[in-house]
């Protein structure tokens, strides 16, 4: 299985202030296809899941653009322009090239 | 409006037999992959299963093969998780999810809480 390792695990930010997330995976996640297929997603308490990010680099809809995401082969990079009070919650990275697609740990990311 | 509604989530003991089902509307249900993810309490996500348009073709994750079955029932928009053998280990929120891998197109059910205990 494709091994997913986030960092860091915890996040403490000031309001207004940038913050960014690693995520690197065990072997590339290129696809047969030429497609990286590279998730973000943001839990926040008592929530579901929502995608941020897909295919590295592409917003889903209606996320703001202060959310960016980077990063390639094996090594990736979400990044927040300025947090607010709504960013805080779990980040969860996670790749869909190879089954079983697989999640990183979660970095909790809270307002210092 | 895209809505997934799963039910049939409860406690059941080891060894023990649940079905889940969720409920699409909002969108042309047959069109899209659909799948199960899993969070065990204050823990991780867990990509459980999926399952083609049509059901030709479905994945499981290793942890569940051969209890688990994934299945679809496009002519009622519904999505299925049976789930049999259960363990202690299996007890988590089980999401319904709709995701297209190359689109912006990405819906979480609100989760079905599966407890397994004796």
């Amino acid at each position: 299985d494709v091994v997913m390792t986030q960092s860091p695990l915890s996040l403490p930010v000031a309001l207004g202030q940038p913050a960014s997330i690693s995520c690197r995976s065990s072997q590339s996640l290129v696809d047969s296809d030429g497609n990286t297929y590279f998730n973000w997603y943001h839990q926040r308490p008592g929530q579901s899941p929502r995608r941020l990010i897909y295919k590295v680099s592409n917003r889903d809809s209606g996320v703001p653009d202060k959310f960016s995401g980077g990063g390639s082969g094996t090594d990736f990079t979400l990044k927040i322009s300025r947090v607010e009070a709504e960013d805080v919650g779990v980040y969860y990275c996670m790749q869909g090239t190879q089954w079983p697609w697989t999640f990183g740990q979660g970095t909790k990311v809270e307002i210092k | 409006e895209v809505q997934l509604v799963e039910s049939g989530g409860g406690l059941v003991q080891p060894g023990g037999s649940l079905r889940l089902s969720c409920a699409a509307s909002g969108f042309t249900f047959s069109s899209f992959w659909m799948s199960w993810v899993r969070q065990a309490p204050g823990k991780g996500l867990e990509w459980v299963a999926n399952i083609k348009q049509d059901g030709s073709d479905k994945n499981i994750v290793d942890s569940v093969k051969g209890r688990f079955i994934i299945s679809r029932d496009n002519a009622k928009n519904s999505l299925f998780l049976q789930m049999n053998s259960l363990r202690a280990e299996d007890t988590a929120v089980y999401y319904c999810v709709k995701e297209s891998r190359s689109r912006s197109e990405s819906d979480w059910g609100q989760g079905t809480l599966v407890s397994v205990s004796s």
